[in-house]
């Protein structure tokens, strides 16, 4: 099992230009997330998804819009990239139990630089 | 969720014990108490989680009072490759619940 993977690892854009960063998971889990990670600064959720065909907003969802066409692709679109985008993007996903709160899985992350 | 307020760093030996306290005095009857690690440049990575009292596992021990408003990870004679950032969640047992991240708690080990 590769678990969580991220492509880019590394990308950098200009002011005002699209991306989408992709996010797949080979585990068959249901759930996916999104989380931003900032210098010094733990990590916040941008945006979830609880199963495929949908999705949900998390702390920080401003700027950027996400998509679950597939169970195991959790896709995030940045629109028009802003210099404050610039950040270390974590994908996660999990499975539930139906017990304890789930383990979720990291991916190794994206680090975006918009300049 | 209920908000988790912990050290901001800490540093220790090889070879020492280390013990993280987190408060979470707002934790809530369905609520667990997870902890993750993460070393530079990686995704986070889940250690240890419990409901009460104490949960072992290979890597960390968790104590939980019977109170349950704060809790303890405890890490057995650190060594140079425990020096990470260890964040402490709490979070209900329902599917699919998006964790909260704090700022965590830097653990510098040194020889």
């Amino acid at each position: 099992n590769a678990g969580v993977t991220q492509t880019p690892k590394f990308r950098v854009l200009k002011t005002g230009q699209s991306m989408t960063l992709l996010c797949a998971q080979d585990m068959n889990h249901e759930y996916m997330y999104w989380y931003r990670q900032d210098p010094g600064m733990g990590l916040r959720l941008i945006h979830y998804s609880v199963g495929e065909g949908t999705t949900a907003k998390g702390e920080v969802p401003d700027g950027y819009n996400v998509s679950r066409l597939k169970k195991q692709n959790f896709l995030l679109g940045l629109e028009s990239a802003a210099p404050s985008q610039t950040s270390v993007y974590f994908c996660a996903s999990s499975y539930s139990t139906g017990g304890p709160p789930d383990t979720q899985y990291f991916g190794p992350g994206t680090r975006l630089t918009v300049l | 969720l209920a908000k988790t307020t912990q050290p901001i760093s800490m540093d220790s030996y090889e070879g020492q014990e280390v013990n993280i306290t987190c408060s979470h005095n707002n934790i809530a009857t369905n609520d667990y108490i997870t902890w993750y690690q993460q070393f530079p440049s990686q995704g986070p990575r889940f250690i240890i989680q419990g409901y009460k009292t104490k949960v072992t596992n290979e890597v960390a021990s968790l104590f939980i009072p019977a109170d349950r408003k704060s809790s303890t990870l405890s890490l057995p004679r650190v060594s140079l490759s425990d020096t990470a950032v260890y964040y402490c969640l709490v979070a209900p047992n329902q599917a699919g619940t998006a964790l909260i991240f704090g700022k965590g708690t830097t653990l510098s080990v040194s020889s």
